[in-house]
């Protein structure tokens, strides 16, 4: 069965601090996998994806992820964060097989502070 | 941009009543999905449809159901609100292959009372 684990429910950080959210998965075969981001009282925005190829994703707002196939990991990363990343993160999944749903983990609450 | 719209932002109902939660999307994406998103347990997928008048049950389908008659347009169904429905609902889109990202609304607060 599929699954994803997002083991964080909050991350704190300084602004100007690397920021790392954290993402681990279990899926048949190959994963496809996403970030996303909610912002208060927004729907959730995407970040960036992995599909195939480079294990280094990099997407919106400055974030970039690392896909690590042995330790089935996928977490998103930021060299310097700002305030106004404070968000709710959401990693996904899905298989590659037609039949697979996507599963969303429970989210990651991010609070940069000053 | 891609726009997915979401018939209310906030929606009070009584429990036993049927419920309508309309979705439309812009962007001619064959895939939309429904999801409910509560505190702790992410999104959780209630039912998607990959083309007009074809539904798949997602992980959470009891008590909904759905309805999609024109490609924009993806309506969830609750026969009967239950306290137990009181959600935030969410509306997405992408296209076909499910490597695409999906596209989401603002969502519904939904409050059954």
């Amino acid at each position: 069965a599929q699954s994803v684990a997002q083991p964080e429910d909050q991350v704190n950080v300084a602004e100007g601090n690397p920021l790392t959210v954290k993402c681990t998965y279990s899926v048949s075969g190959n994963p496809y996998l996403f970030w996303y981001v909610q912002y208060p009282n927004r729907g959730l925005q995407f970040l960036l994806k992995y599909i195939t190829g480079d294990n280094l994703v990099k997407g919106s707002y400055g974030f970039e992820a690392e896909f690590n196939k042995s330790q089935t990991s996928f977490h998103l990363k930021k060299p310097s964060a700002l305030v106004s990343d404070s968000a709710l993160y959401f990693c996904a999944v899905k298989g590659y097989s037609s039949a697979s749903k996507i599963i969303f983990g429970s989210g990651t609450r991010l609070s940069i502070r000053p | 941009d891609v726009k997915v719209t979401q018939s209310s932002r906030y929606l009070v109902k009584r429990t036993g009543e049927k419920v309508f939660l309309e979705c439309v999307q812009d962007m001619d994406h064959e895939n939309m999905f429904w999801y409910r998103q509560d505190p702790g347990l992410g999104l959780r997928l209630i039912y998607f449809s990959y083309d007009v008048k074809m539904k798949e049950k997602g992980d959470i389908p009891e008590g909904y159901s759905v309805s999609r008659e024109k490609k924009e347009r993806f309506s969830l169904i609750l026969e009967s609100a239950s306290t137990n429905q009181t959600s935030m609902y969410l509306c997405a889109s992408s296209l076909a292959g499910g490597f695409y990202e999906q596209y989401f609304g603002p969502g519904t607060r939904l409050t059954v009372t």
